[in-house]
């Protein structure tokens, strides 16, 4: 079964210091990999996906993510992190087991940044 | 476009009352989901359609009914409201010449309570 494992609830880091979330992942075959964000009282939003190519993605709101297939990772990083980056963050993966397009996240990582 | 939408945005039910949690869409997606947010479980698959007159269950189906006679709107019913059906209800959509990207857009959700 595709599954995605994010080892932090929650990541303090200061207003301009570089950013790291962490996200490791288990699937068959070639794997699909996603970050969403979740605002407070917000819905999920979509911040980038890994399918094929360049292991270093690039997205919304200057967020990148690296695909390490040797150490089955997907972190997501920011160079410089902003207060308003403050949220939760969920890693995902394609589930090729059923006839839809299903997800199967992780289950989450609080970003605190402090000023 | 209004993108996808929920209501209500927060409901309280007692133990065995139903209800009905809207969600509606105006981007003509053919694919619409419903996924239940618990903490540390992230988000879990309940009901999906792949179009109007289509559902199938996710992998937490039991308690709820969905139907889908129009390809805007995607309700959820609850039959009998339990305590463990407390949780943060979203709605999603995608479109179906998109489907291989599995970029979904996501409602600002439902938090429903139980008592």
């Amino acid at each position: 079964a595709q599954s995605v494992a994010q080892p932090e609830d929650q990541v303090n880091v200061a207003e301009g210091n570089p950013l790291t979330v962490k996200c490791t992942y288990s699937v068959s075959g070639n794997p699909y990999l996603f970050w969403y964000v979740q605002y407070p009282n917000r819905g999920l939003q979509f911040l980038l996906k890994y399918i094929t190519g360049d292991n270093l993605v690039k997205g919304s709101y200057g967020f990148e993510a690296e695909f390490n297939k040797s150490q089955t990772s997907f972190h997501l990083k920011k160079p410089s992190a902003l207060v308003s980056d403050s949220a939760l963050y969920f890693c995902a993966v394609r589930d090729m087991n059923t006839g839809f397009q299903k997800l199967v996240f992780g289950t989450g990582t609080r970003l605190l940044v402090s000023p | 476009n209004a993108g996808v939408t929920q209501t209500p945005k927060f409901q309280v039910l007692k133990t065995g009352q139903s209800m009905t949690l809207q969600c509606a869409q105006d981007m003509n997606h053919e694919y619409m989901s419903w996924y239940r947010q618990d903490p540390g479980m992230g988000l879990r698959l309940i009901h999906y359609s792949v179009g109007a007159g289509i559902t199938d269950q996710g992998e937490v189906p039991n308690g709820y009914n969905v139907s889908r006679s129009t390809t805007e709107d995607f309700p959820l019913r609850l039959l009998s409201a339990a305590p463990s059906q407390t949780s943060v209800y979203f709605c999603a959509s995608l479109t179906r010449d998109r489907a291989n990207s599995y970029e979904q857009y996501f409602g600002p959700g439902t938090r429903l309570t139980v008592t």
